[in-house]
């Protein structure tokens, strides 16, 4: 069966400093992956999905950028973190845009 | 882009009681699913429906993508029902990935 590992569960970093979430999934190939950021009591907001290796589209311009290396490992990074990155992150999986899939989310603080 | 709006966004409900969330979208979609978000965030992927009626359970969904709506149907609710709901829509063509959240409905069961 598939699954979807998603780390850290929490985190609190300084403003300015560096951020690497990762995500990877098991049991499928070619997948459709996804990050989404969730402010407090709010939607989810698209940030990148990608249907391949390298291949990436960015929804919302930012100071994030993310990177698919390996089928099935989707990383999320930023140089220097701001206050307003703060939230609730989530990756998503999917196989021919069909039903997604999500991991148990990043809780992200920046202080 | 597309806009993904859901009523209402707040419903509190007793224990037993039966209820109707609505998804409106602006544009035409290939992809429409529905999610759970229980209170310490983790999505559940409830129905893949881009059309037509499915029923799972005390839950069932129907999507008229001609009129550009999606209806979720809850009988019977339990006090886990309680979280958000949320629709999810691809727009456009067949081939598009990017999976664009609604606005959500957040469910309150009381016992």
């Amino acid at each position: 069966s598939q699954t979807i590992h998603q780390w850290p569960a929490t985190l609190v970093q300084p403003v300015g400093s560096p951020l690497s979430l990762e995500c990877t999934v098991e049991g499928t190939s070619n997948p459709n992956l996804y990050w989404y950021r969730q402010a407090a009591g709010r939607g989810l907001q698209l940030l990148f999905y990608s249907v391949g290796i390298g291949q990436i589209s960015s929804e919302v311009p930012q100071n994030l950028s993310a990177s698919r290396p390996q089928d099935r490992q989707f990383i999320l990074s930023s140089k220097k973190l701001l206050l307003s990155d703060s939230g609730f992150y989530l990756c998503a999986w999917s196989v021919s845009a069909r039903r997604a899939f999500f991991g148990q989310g990043t809780r992200l603080t920046v202080v | 882009g597309i806009q993904v709006e859901q009523s209402p966004p707040d419903l509190i409900l007793q224990e037993g009681a039966n209820s109707t969330l609505r998804c409106n979208f602006s544009d035409s979609v290939n992809n429409l699913q529905w999610f759970h978000q229980n209170p310490w965030g983790q999505l559940i992927n409830l129905f893949y429906i881009p059309s037509g009626t499915k029923q799972n359970g005390r839950l069932s969904a129907t999507t008229v993508a001609t009129e550009r709506y999606s209806l979720l149907y809850i009988s019977s609710s339990q006090t886990t029902d309680s979280g958000v709901y949320f629709c999810a829509v691809v727009p456009g063509q067949t081939g598009a990935n990017n999976l664009f959240f609604g606005t959500g409905t957040r469910l309150t069961v009381i016992p």
